[in-house]
């Protein structure tokens, strides 16, 4: 089993929904928390960053981290046909190595 | 601030044959972290070098190397290449001190 799992997609929605993005972990040590967003041909663009437990907003943007689950979220309100891209949840303990899920393929349908 | 950057940005080998890949950290960043990434084995981690030292290291066989030099730039060397080796290659740097990271665009590498 993984340390990081994240459905690989692809995930398609029209233009305007909520978008809800997951993945869950198994490491309980791990108490940092990021997304990224990583266009075709490109490298990841670092999206948020939540520490510990809580949600975090910026934007359309809000990543949730639920510790006691193990598991975190990341949600796009009003999604537009641009935020079509591959989504990476990463995490780390007090090392700061990252781990990495294997991403969402997110299209967005006009 | 400049971005992170890496050369070439893709790159054909031959089976076989060597390469080394550059990366010049954000200003001020003493982290270079090195990933591969393909489609099937997404994003896995190759070493960290921090202050010129090597001081995380991946699964990769030991064809896969690094260095830092004292300006925090960093090179990746890979020799005897496989047709394996295609892939994505991503430098990601950090300051130090906390777990982000900041990416290059990448250099892509075909093995031929």
């Amino acid at each position: 089993q993984k340390e990081v799992e994240q459905d690989p997609g692809p995930l398609s929605v029209p233009e305007g929904a909520i978008v809800s993005l997951n993945c869950t972990y198994s490491n309980s040590a791990f108490q940092y928390f990021m997304w990224y967003r990583q266009y075709s041909r490109k490298g990841p663009e670092l999206l948020m960053y939540t520490y510990s437990s809580g949600n975090k907003e910026d934007g359309r943007f809000t990543a949730q981290v639920d510790k006691s689950s193990k598991y975190i979220s990341l949600f796009i309100r009003d999604s537009q046909p641009s935020d079509s891209a591959t989504y990476l949840c990463a995490m780390s303990n007090s090392n700061y190595q990252l781990i990495w899920g294997a991403g969402t393929k997110l299209i967005i349908k006009p | 601030k400049a971005g992170v950057t890496q050369t070439p940005r893709y790159l054909i080998k031959t089976r076989g044959q060597q390469v080394t890949l550059s990366c010049s950290p954000i200003s001020g960043h003493r982290s270079v972290s090195w990933y591969q990434q393909t489609p099937g084995q997404g994003l896995q981690f190759l070493f960290e070098y921090f202050s010129e030292t090597q001081r995380n290291k991946g699964n990769f066989p030991g064809r896969f190397s690094g260095r830092q030099f004292s300006n925090s730039r960093s090179e990746m060397n890979v020799s005897t290449l496989e047709l394996g080796d295609s892939a994505l290659y991503l430098c990601a740097s950090s300051p130090g001190g906390q777990p982000e990271a900041f990416f290059g665009q990448g250099t892509r590498l075909t093995v031929v």
